[in-house]
């Protein structure tokens, strides 16, 4: 299996600009969850998905940010419009089952910087 | 509100030297405590995952254990090698149980260095 796969890599925006990240979660993993990275605030969930379904959105900053999952193998996380402070790294992850006990499965993450 | 501290922030030792890190947690109703290994621009690697009626795991040359009563839990890394050089990451959760609602939560890391 390849993991989680992120997409892109990097991404470099203007503030105002939309900005798409995606993510695929490990094939049969039940189990999607996006955090975000940065110095100041260390790595803090964002949102998770059971079975293409949010689960709990309340790590969601704003309004500005969203996330789908129309299949089991897709998601993106969508901030329109961006913002300079909406630079970090975000990762996406996923796991079997229960994650209570399972362990959680991290993509590559995405270095998004908004000028 | 969890919060999980880790100290120390950065650690510097020779190769061959065996280690310890620390991880806090405040609140003990855990269900369990995970460590993570990140390496510089890359995602992370769950190390080992603790369940909250487990006092200890291990995997090769590590040992993680689990204080649950006094919200502490320690990873052990015996004859460190320059390749375990990365940010070593704690993460408990959930506080409820079933999936219905989920939140890990991190500290903040401690960055090792291992001198060869």
């Amino acid at each position: 299996d390849a993991g989680v796969i992120q997409s892109p890599r990097h991404e470099v925006t203007e503030m105002g600009q939309e900005v798409t990240l995606r993510c695929k979660p490990i094939s049969g993993h039940d189990y999607l969850f996006w955090y975000r990275q940065t110095m100041m605030r260390g790595l803090e969930l964002l949102i998770y998905f059971n079975n293409n379904v949010p689960i709990d959105d309340s790590g969601m900053p704003e309004d500005r940010f969203s996330a789908k999952m129309p299949n089991a193998s897709f998601s993106t996380l969508k901030i329109q419009p961006s913002e300079p402070r909406d630079s970090a790294v975000y990762f996406c992850a996923s796991s079997a089952r229960d994650p209570t006990y399972n362990e959680q499965f991290f993509g590559p993450g995405t270095r998004l910087t908004v000028l | 509100k969890q919060e999980v501290t880790q100290i120390p922030a950065a650690l510097s030792v020779p190769e061959g030297e065996n280690l310890v890190l620390n991880c806090s947690f405040t609140d003990s109703a855990i269900y369990n405590l995970q460590w993570f290994r990140q390496d510089p621009g890359k995602g992370l690697t769950s190390l080992l995952l603790i369940q909250s009626s487990q006092r200890e795991q291990t995997s090769g040359r590590l040992n993680a254990s689990l204080d649950k009563s006094s919200g502490r839990s320690t990873l052990y890394i015996a004859a460190s090698q320059p390749g375990d050089s990365a940010t070593y990451l704690c993460a408990v959760g959930p506080l409820y149980s079933g999936g219905s609602n989920y939140k890990l939560t991190f500290g903040k890391g401690t960055l090792l260095t291992v001198n060869p």
